[in-house]
């Protein structure tokens, strides 16, 4: 069980807007402790692609989006590609652990 | 190009120990804050571990807390995680990672790894 929450699964055709959700607690988002996603495709190396709630590394496309409100955050993709199918997680910090913490990531498919 | 390769993954059995490695390269490596992080099968990310860029702060999650601890080398540019005591829910892929900020030395909690390597794998069966 997971400290911070997201969908097993969220799906899309090509071109449209799909969102994860990342639904934290008073001990982590709530506290105020950035939160940051990655991206996994499955044989390769994590990549980061929003840091601090809503900044995009170099080389991520605008596409990709963070926000958060309250306990939770959210990861916002738009245009839909077929390359964007993975599994994506969110992480932050939480207080009660003493230690990052990573949702249980959320499997993309691009339809 | 950074670059962070593991490595010392293997098949070993329950109650046994076994040292991950991870080489860095591409970046100045003693100034920036390492992590483990693992991947059960089937399974979502988890942290394990982080140690600050001058190796006086160390962190280790509660799951792996008195059997794995995160080392460094700045000589050889290496962190290491020595896990004792394996259990068979070890099994996983082991990943490091770097901290995204230099100079962090325990106290930037609130940040994130910003490059990973490839993983080893870690096999925990009798």
């Amino acid at each position: 069980q997971s400290v911070l929450t997201q969908p097993p699964s969220v799906s899309g055709a090509p071109g449209q807007r799909v969102t994860i959700s990342c639904t934290g607690s008073s001990s982590n988002i709530g506290s105020g402790y950035d939160v940051h996603w990655f991206q996994h495709i499955p044989g390769t190396a994590p990549k980061l692609l929003i840091f601090v709630t809503t900044n995009r590394p170099s080389g991520v496309p605008d596409r990709f989006s963070g926000s958060k409100s309250g306990t939770s955050a959210s990861l916002a993709i738009t245009g839909l590609q077929a390359e964007d199918e993975g599994d994506y997680y969110c992480q932050s910090y939480d207080t009660s652990l003493s230690g990052r913490v990573f949702g249980g990531g959320t499997k993309l498919t691009v339809l | 190009q950074v670059q962070l390769v593991e490595s010392g993954g293997g098949v070993v059995q329950p109650g046994r120990s076994l040292r991950l490695s991870c080489a860095a390269s591409g970046f100045s490596f003693r100034t920036y804050g390492m992590h483990w992080v693992r991947q059960a099968p089937g399974k979502g990310l988890e942290w394990l571990a982080v140690i600050s860029y001058d190796g006086t702060y160390k962190s280790h999650a509660d799951s792996v807390e008195g059997r794995f601890t995160i080392s460094r080398d700045s000589s050889k540019n290496t962190i290491y995680l020595q896990m004792n005591s394996l259990r068979v829910e070890d099994t996983a892929m082991y990943y490091c990672a770097k901290d995204r900020l230099a100079f962090c030395g325990g106290d930037c909690f609130s940040d994130t790894m910003d490059v990973w390597g490839l993983g080893t794998t870690v096999t925990v069966s009798s």
